[in-house]
């Protein structure tokens, strides 16, 4: 079984600053890691994902992660925030042993990020 | 194109009575996917289809949950003899079998009186 933790529940920001959303997990298989985006009364929309590869995914809107194996950590970044980045952001795990789509995902309770001008 | 799209965008009712939610996912997408999101939690996985069958249904949390997708495409969720704490905003998400990447609806918040 997997498990998704995200240790901050609420980060104010002032815009122009930099931001780190932390996101650590718990699995006893390899994983697939992904962070979605859920935009006030909008739908969650897919920031970036790691499969493989390099540790470092970069994703939309400047954000990028950077996965850990030690750590079991995939933590997201921004150099420098907006306004409009203002939102609810949530760490996501699926079993990766499958491959494809048949890996349903395992959220984290989510970080409200909110930009200050 | 067109995302995935979920009917109704809000459902209220009360306690015992039957409710039927929809989702359509895009077109072409062979898995489907439901997540339950209650306040301030993320999203709880509740079953996944692969065409017409449901691949995984470990989620429901007990018998009064029941979700089909006779055609493969369109599916709906069916929660019998409802409760108050059934209240939560229902999630659908679709994904072409070969991609991680799932795509999800606006979602309908239930609310059970």
């Amino acid at each position: 079984a997997q498990s998704v933790t995200q240790l901050d529940s609420q980060v104010p920001v002032f815009e122009e600053a930099p931001v780190e959303l932390r996101c650590n997990y718990s699995s006893s298989v390899s994983v697939y890691l992904f962070w979605y985006v859920q935009y006030p009364n909008q739908g969650l929309q897919l920031l970036l994902k790691y499969l493989s590869g390099s540790t470092l995914v970069k994703g939309i809107n400047g954000f990028e992660a950077e996965f850990n194996k030690s750590q079991t950590s995939f933590h997201l970044r921004k150099p420098s925030v907006h306004i409009s980045d203002t939102a609810e952001y949530f760490c996501a795990v699926s079993d990766s042993r499958y491959g494809g789509s048949q890996g349903n995902l395992i959220f984290g309770k989510g970080t409200k990020l909110s930009v200050k001008p | 194109g067109a995302g995935v799209s979920q009917t109704p965008s809000n459902k209220v009712t009360e306690k015992g009575k039957y409710v039927e939610l929809r989702c359509d996912p895009i077109s072409g997408h062979t898995a489907l996917y439901w997540y339950r999101q209650s306040l301030g939690q993320g999203p709880e996985f509740l079953i996944y289809f692969q065409g017409t069958g449901a691949a995984d249904d470990s989620g429901l949390p007990n018998d009064r949950f029941f979700a089909v997708r006779p055609e493969g495409s369109v599916s709906t969720l069916k929660i019998q003899r409802t409760e108050r704490g059934d209240s939560a905003v229902y999630l659908c998400a679709s994904s072409v079998r070969s991609s991680n990447e799932q795509f999800f609806g606006p979602g309908t918040r239930l609310t059970v009186l």
